[in-house]
């Protein structure tokens, strides 16, 4: 069964406290992975596409890589306006596109 | 650059009513659209997905409906509205192309609170 498991569920960090979420999934075929963020009472807000392993993207303090198994979504530095939810989607051959339940980021000045 | 509205932003209804949902996209040609529920600590359910004008797919049984009058234009509706329809429903859009592996960008949403 096609599975999308983020983790953890929550993270509460200092400023400049340097840290990753993970995106771990087990997919028949991956076409691709997505990271968004999602603020409160608000639509996730789209970050980046993975499209096959070893690939990597970067914007401002994040960076997203891939494996086969798993993706990072690795934050550097971080401010407490990067505080929000975190999600990741896989979507797989049949172009079903399942998402994580997400990751609360908490950033504490 | 493309935009997508959602409205009305928040919505109270009593049980048993009928419910309406509408969004459009701008700035783009014959976008899938899709319908998400999104509930505390269950993340995003897929309602429906439509591919183009008329065409609706249905990903779960329910007490919802969906249609798409125009190109950019996707509904959500109801006849008599239950009390597990409450929820925080999100459209959004992605380009419809030959691979199919493009982001989808979503709206602000639409809070459902049914009394």
């Amino acid at each position: 069964e096609d599975q999308v498991t983020q983790s953890p569920e929550a993270l509460r960090l200092q400023e400049g406290e340097s840290s990753s979420l993970n995106c771990s999934y087990t997919v028949s075929g991956l076409r691709g992975l997505f990271w968004y963020r999602q603020d409160p009472g608000k639509g996730p807000e789209f970050l980046f596409t993975l499209y096959s392993a070893g690939e990597e993207k970067e914007k401002e303090r994040l960076k997203a890589t891939l494996t086969k198994k798993e993706s990072f979504l690795h934050i550097t530095a971080p401010k407490p306006e990067d505080s929000a939810t975190y999600l990741c989607a896989v979507q797989a051959r049949d172009d079903k596109i399942i998402f994580g339940k997400g990751t609360r980021l908490h950033i504490l000045p | 650059s493309q935009t997508i509205h959602q409205w009305p932003a928040t919505l109270v209804q009593p049980v048993g009513s009928p419910l309406s949902l509408e969004c459009t996209v701008e700035g783009t040609s014959n976008p899938n659209l899709y319908w998400y529920r999104q509930a505390a600590g269950r993340g995003l359910q897929l309602l429906f997905y439509s591919v183009g004008i008329g065409q609706i797919s249905s990903e779960v049984p329910q007490n919802l409906s969906a249609s798409r009058p125009q190109d950019r234009q996707f509904i959500l509706s109801s006849k008599k509205l239950l009390l597990s329809d409450s929820g925080f429903y999100l459209c959004a859009w992605s380009v419809h192309a030959a691979y199919s592996n493009q982001p989808q960008h979503f709206g602000d949403g639409t809070r459902l609170s049914i009394l």
